[in-house]
């Protein structure tokens, strides 16, 4: 399985500064010929279900706001929170979905304020 | 909007079959893999395994030996049994709908106890 390990577990991020989170797999999830990242990243509240904001890496999920962005390739990625909000005060984690199954997940990164 | 609803008993003595439903509303259960994700209280994320509208399946090597899931397309509805639990299958249990391998759209989630 690929193994899928988050940077920092905990985070913590005055209101309007500049959020960073590591996401670094155990082998690429990059796939060559279509030169795709299979990586996405979710945000989770407490008491709710993961809410998608990012896929291929890169790509926000529709009605996510600008100020989340992912970045990065093969193993090593980045989700980055531009101007954190009080609403954005969540775990993240980002998921794997290269090759054969089980897709696992990092273990999750903590934002607090 | 598609909506997915986890249904199914709260308590599963140890040993016993924790069985739940999860409805799909809002769009067909066709052509798309529908998964169970589980997250014991305070941890991360367990991929537990999917079903696909015609009945294909693919589980976590993990759980293998304990999960079936299978799908009713008359119903709209999924389902998972996982057999013998134990304290350690105490969790939330989450229903997903994969996209290309993300999951954009999710059940509320149910969590399971696994208690005497």
């Amino acid at each position: 399985d690929i193994v899928m390990t988050q940077s920092p577990d905990t985070l913590a991020v005055s209101l309007g500064e500049r959020a960073t989170i590591n996401c670094k797999s155990s082998q690429t999830v990059l796939h060559s010929s279509s030169n795709r990242n299979f990586l996405a990243w979710y945000q989770q509240k407490p008491g709710q279900p993961p809410k998608l904001l990012i896929y291929w890496a890169s790509t926000r999920e529709s009605g996510v706001p600008d100020r989340f962005s992912g970045s990065g390739s093969g193993t090593d990625f980045t989700l980055t929170i531009s101007s954190l909000q009080a609403e954005d005060v969540a775990v993240y984690y980002c998921q794997q979905y290269y090759g054969s199954r089980p897709w696992t997940f990092g273990q999750g990164t903590k934002v607090e304020i | 909007q598609v909506q997915l609803q986890e249904s199914g008993p709260g308590l599963v003595k140890p040993s016993e079959t924790l069985s739940l439903t999860c409805t799909v509303s809002g769009g067909s259960i066709s052509n798309y893999y529908w998964t169970w994700i589980r997250q014991p209280p305070g941890k991360g994320l367990e991929w537990i395994g999917y079903v696909y509208y015609t009945g294909a399946t693919d589980y976590n090597p993990s759980l293998k030996s304990r999960v079936t899931i299978s799908v009713d397309t008359s119903k709209n509805q999924f389902s998972l049994k996982l057999n013998s639990v134990t304290a350690a299958d105490t969790a939330v249990y989450y229903c997903a709908r994969e996209g290309n391998g993300w999951y954009n759209h999710w059940g509320q989630g149910t969590l399971v106890t696994v208690s005497s």
